[in-house]
This record gives C-alpha cells, sequence and structure tokens, in this order.
C-alpha cells in the first residue's frame, strides 16, 4: 500500500541554524500539507501546495518557513533559522481527495 | 471560521465496555470530518470520514461514528473496547476533501483489563 514517508524521523539543531525536513508524498497525489503537533498540544495546520505553488498558509507560517517541490517526487519544508519555539513534530500529508499522513519529523531545537 | 471541540482529553474504560469519543464541530459550510488515530511515537491514520450521504459511518477497527448536522456533532463509538484501541484520537473538519484540516485538541484513550 502506497504511503507517505518522511525524513528524518528525529533532527536535534541548535537554535538560528536552518534545518529542512523532508517528504515523499503517495506518487498520484495532487494536494501536499504540512502540519506541527508541538508536545501536548493539537495537530495544526501549517501549509498546503498545489500546482507548484502554495494554496493557503496558516498565521504561524511567517517569513521563515518555505516549501518547495524541488522534483516529481519530494516535498520539503525549511525552517531559515530555528527557534526553540519550533521544537515540535511534523507531519507531511498528501492527498487526492483525503489526506494521508507521514509518521512525522520529530524537530528538537536546543 | 471552522472548529473542533473534543469533549475530555482523557477517557478511560474497561476492556469490552462501550467506546464513547465525542467531538463537536463548528462550521459555516456543510462539513467533512474525519476521525484519526494516533499510537505513540507514530503518525495520523485515517479511522473513517463523512464527506455526504449516509450519516452513519463505518471505519476500521470496529469503529464508527454518526454525523448530526442538528446537534453539530461527529460523535466516535465502538461497541466493545480492545486493549489495542488505546491510542490518542483526533476529530478534524474541513470545507472539502483536498482542504487543510482543523483539528480538535485529541483525547487520550485508555482501556483498562
Amino acid at each position: 500500500e502506497p504511503e507517505v514517508t518522511q525524513t528524518p524521523s528525529h533532527q536535534v539543531t541548535q537554535m538560528g541554524q536552518e534545518v529542512i525536513l523532508r517528504c515523499v508524498p503517495i506518487s498520484n497525489h495532487l494536494y501536499f500539507y504540512w502540519y506541527r503537533q508541538i508536545l501536548g498540544q493539537k495537530v495544526e495546520f501549517l501549509v498546503s501546495f498545489y500546482n507548484n505553488e502554495i494554496s493557503e498558509k496558516s498565521e504561524i507560517f511567517d517569513d521563515q518557513f518555505s516549501v518547495e517541490r524541488p522534483d516529481g517526487s519530494n516535498f520539503t519544508l525549511k525552517i531559515r533559522s530555528t527557534k526553540l519555539e519550533d521544537s515540535a513534530m511534523y507531519f507531511c500529508a498528501s492527498s487526492y481527495n483525503e489526506q494521508f499522513f507521514g509518521p512525522g519529523t520529530r524537530l528538537t531545537v536546543l | 471560521a471552522q472548529s473542533v471541540t473534543q469533549l475530555g482529553s482523557h477517557v478511560s474504560v474497561s476492556e469490552g465496555a462501550l467506546v464513547l469519543l465525542r467531538c463537536n464541530y463548528s462550521s459555516s459550510v456543510p462539513p467533512y470530518l474525519f476521525w484519526y488515530v494516533q499510537y505513540p511515537n507514530q503518525g495520523l491514520q485515517l479511522l473513517l470520514k463523512y464527506t455526504t450521504g449516509a450519516t452513519l459511518v463505518k471505519g476500521i477497527n470496529g469503529f464508527e461514528a454518526e454525523f448530526k448536522k442538528s446537534e453539530t456533532s461527529f460523535h466516535l463509538t465502538k461497541p466493545s473496547a480492545h486493549m489495542s484501541d488505546a491510542a490518542e484520537y483526533f476529530c478534524a473538519v474541513s470545507e472539502w476533501g483536498a482542504q487543510k484540516l482543523v483539528f480538535g485538541q485529541g483525547t487520550r484513550l485508555t482501556i483498562n483489563p
């Protein structure tokens, strides 16, 4: 069964460093998303991506964040200068008409 | 704007007992409604969804949910709890199938032997 994959599973970084979280969506899906879940809190929408551009973004998704689909298979989330409060589980999802989630990347900012 | 409220951050039931997890939503348009389950250290797995049509929807692992428009509710039930059902359950709403999901706070389900 096709699935969304994410790498790495756990990323530890120093505050102020750039990180790139990678996702491989399901191949025939058209919509791509990033969500995050701060420990003990609900899952929050960050951004959606369709037809090679951002279709919607939340207020969390400020100038420190960017997304890219550099080739036909990968979908990346970049955080330019990480803050302590960026520590969270980041989930990638893809959709044709319902969203399938990856296993997540746990980002720890020290 | 859409929102989801899950009543009870923690629900505990005995093995074999009825599971009832409550979800109320707010939406200005006919909603698409979802229940996801998250096992420890894993991602989100879709349990079931309501889009249109039959208001009682059946999902995986014996779960079902009923869309009640008059009550703006989408409660999740399972007649007989199993130890393997212990997990975090999230209710979510969207305006259409591929639009962003708005999640509730989640309900942690504990099953007592």
